[in-house]
């Protein structure tokens, strides 16, 4: 399978603890996102990766909140002292394209912070 | 942060029944209109991405339209399917000025067999 792949699907933790997820995009795309979403909203974003660069976060992303892309490849977003706001899908996606910014998703990490 | 707004939130109709969306975003600084569909338990998939003013882009029964100077778009689905059941989300792409695609909070169909 070639598209992007999230780990963990599901976490449940209790408030307090420290989660990290993964997302491994498809090979070739240099760009990589990480979203966020809530019942009842559409993704919302949190960062953005060119090859290893993190070149947007957003305003909305607390300290608490930490990306990281090393060698370009794979991506890490880790979630520091969890609070239960916190719990949310947490969806990564891809694109190659700078032209259109089609974004190719992966299935998402659900978080359920307790 | 951009203001994207879709309706109708939620929308059941019949099989068979036709049905479109309306997705309006901010005409300036415009470079490009995404749809995407979001099956439960799936990732979200790209149906269109549209550039021009006036464009019109068509997959199978699904169709879009585009109009960048007044900033909406147009979801149509024909004869819908149960297997269209799904949130269809809209999001704006400002290109060079912000990567970011700024998500609608999406219009979810059910389609009764």
């Amino acid at each position: 399978d070639t598209g992007v792949s999230q780990n963990p699907r599901h976490k449940i933790t209790k408030r307090g603890q420290n989660v990290t997820f993964r997302c491994d995009p498809i090979s070739e795309h240099n760009r990589l996102y990480w979203y966020r979403q809530t019942l009842g909203q559409g993704p919302e974003f949190l960062t953005y990766f060119q090859n290893e660069a993190q070149l947007e976060k957003s305003r909305l992303l607390s300290d608490r909140f930490s990306a990281e892309r090393p060698k370009g490849s794979f991506s890490t977003l880790e979630i520091q002292r969890t609070e239960q706001g916190d719990s949310a899908m947490y969806l990564c996606a891809s694109s190659a394209n700078p032209n259109t910014g089609e974004l190719f998703f992966g299935e998402g990490s659900r978080l359920t912070v307790l | 942060i951009l203001n994207v707004e879709q309706s109708p939130q939620s929308l059941h109709v019949q099989e068979g029944d036709s049905t479109n969306f309306t997705c309006s975003f901010p005409s300036s600084n415009f470079y490009a209109l995404h749809w995407y569909r979001w099956e439960t338990a799936k990732s979200p998939e790209a149906l269109f991405v549209m550039t021009l003013n006036g464009d019109e882009k068509k997959k199978g029964r699904i169709s879009a339209t585009l109009n960048t100077k007044e900033g909406y778009s147009y979801l149509y689905i024909k004869g819908s399917q149960p297997e269209d059941s799904a949130t269809y989300l809209c999001a704006p792409y400002q290109g060079a000025g912000s990567y970011q695609l700024t998500f609608g909070k999406g219009t979810k169909l059910s389609v009764i067999p």
